[in-house]
């Protein structure tokens, strides 16, 4: 089945502590995104990707990074968490990120800071 | 970038048709138009797009206004397991979409 896998479902962290959130898709997509979800802000975009090695800022990249090191896989990292980002967390992906295409999302990583 | 607007919530009852609205007066004419839905505790998935023609398909149907400045997606038969959160996001950029707080579909049983 296609889809885009992330995890971990749920994570409760502590400010500073660095954690990674993985997402992972079996559609040979080249294109792949993260997005952060608040309420009354709608998602909003951290970081996209348009193939292996290739990453560029989204709208709110600041306190995160990225790595694409194989096509699969587009890993969040967050080197040192602060409370402002706990949040509900979506990785994407498409074909090429191309105009016309859909995204496909997961199911989600509800983040909290303490 | 292009802006859309569409209303905060909207109703529906259970097995009729249901039709969402959203403004995108700012669109490019190459843009396409993509609705997006928002399931309880689930990421957003695909609903349809198109450019300028209606567009059906088995989850709903597109109609686009021939100025291309507003589209209406239509659910024909509204059931429970359609109540969501609804999105037309507009193009940001180069490559990402806009999903703002879209409209929640509540369907009454």
């Amino acid at each position: 089945e296609a889809q885009v896998t992330q995890n971990p479902r749920y994570l409760i962290t502590v400010t500073g502590k660095k954690l990674t959130v993985t997402c992972s898709q079996n559609m040979n997509h080249e294109y792949m995104s993260w997005y952060r979800q608040d309420p009354g802000l709608g998602l909003r975009q951290i970081y996209y990707s348009m193939n292996v090695e290739v990453t560029d800022k989204g709208d709110v990249p600041e306190g995160y990074k990225v790595s694409r090191k194989e096509k699969r896989n587009f890993p969040l990292i967050l080197e040192s968490p602060s409370p402002n980002q706990t949040s509900l967390y979506f990785c994407a992906s498409s074909l090429l990120g191309g105009r016309h295409e859909k995204l496909f999302f997961g199911s989600g990583t509800q983040l909290s800071v303490l | 970038d292009a802006k859309t607007t569409q209303p905060n919530s909207m109703e529906s009852n259970e097995e009729e048709p249901v039709h969402l609205p959203c403004n995108h007066s700012t669109i490019s004419g190459t843009d396409y138009i993509h609705w997006y839905r928002q399931l309880p505790s689930q990421g957003p998935e695909y609903v349809i797009h198109g450019l300028t023609s209606n567009v059906n398909n088995r989850m709903a149907s597109l109609a686009i206004a021939e100025d291309r400045k507003s589209s209406t997606l239509i659910l024909h038969r509204a059931t429970l397991r359609d109540a969501a959160v609804y999105y037309c996001p507009p193009r940001e950029g180069a490559n990402n979409l806009f999903f703002g707080t879209g409209t929640r579909l509540t369907v009454i049983p």
